[in-house]
């Protein structure tokens, strides 16, 4: 397996609070994603990142920040958690930006109460 | 119209048996296609990537129809295992970031 590591694995907050993901990697991937997970949906990209400093935005941007200061660690921000943000978040690693193999970590399940 | 749609299912099928997976796509200019495997509240793993010419995996096969813009997965000799949820994913043409199903939710049973 990957080595791929997500903290928290879950996390209850309220809304308005500021809350931050970390996904850690050790396979010296370039490219690494987050995801939010939902019933109904297939996963949805938030943000991605093609480079240590270097983030995009996905489909679902709005309401949440990235940073990646080191190869291996990849940020999610929620600025002001809302209920509509309860959702599971998946990390995910690739080698290239191709359509290749992601790999994904465990997954953190946040609760926006 | 979701850009990858697939039917939730659940599929509920005795153990041996056959089964089969369709997933549509919107976009006919999407150029990769691949079968994830999701356990219950796991990540997703790939299963197999779909080419053209359609390809296998010991019992699992893949096809690709772009004419009719469908992916399919067939499953045979099912075994409890493969108890899962599989997502159909597709890849956007112009930058190459990677479109989900919502998954398809298999229960194999004795």
């Amino acid at each position: 397996d990957a080595g791929i590591t997500q903290s928290p694995r879950h996390k209850v907050t309220e809304t308005g609070t500021p809350v931050t993901l970390r996904c850690h990697q050790t396979e010296n991937h370039r490219y690494m994603y987050w995801y939010r997970q939902d019933p109904g949906h297939g996963l949805r990209l938030i943000h991605y990142s093609y480079g240590v400093k270097d983030t995009d935005k996905g489909e679902v941007s709005d309401g949440y920040s990235v940073s990646r200061s080191k190869t291996e660690d990849f940020l999610l921000t929620l600025e002001s958690a809302t209920s509509s943000q309860t959702s599971v978040y998946f990390c995910a690693i690739s080698e290239s930006g191709t359509v290749e193999t992601q790999y994904f970590g465990p997954g953190t399940r946040l609760l926006v109460l | 119209r979701k850009e990858v749609e697939q039917d939730p299912g659940p599929f509920n099928v005795p153990e041996g048996a056959t089964v089969a997976f369709n997933c549509t796509y919107s976009n006919s200019a999407s150029q990769s296609f691949f079968w994830y495997r999701q356990d219950c509240r796991k990540e997703p793993k790939l299963l197999m990537s779909v080419y053209s010419s359609g390809n296998e995996d010991g019992r699992f096969t893949a096809q690709l129809n772009r004419a009719s813009q469908y992916i399919s997965l067939l499953i045979r000799d099912s075994k409890l295992s493969d108890s899962a949820t599989y997502l159909c994913v597709v890849s956007r043409a112009s930058n190459y970031q990677l479109i989900w199903g919502a998954g398809t939710k298999l229960i194999i049973k004795p």
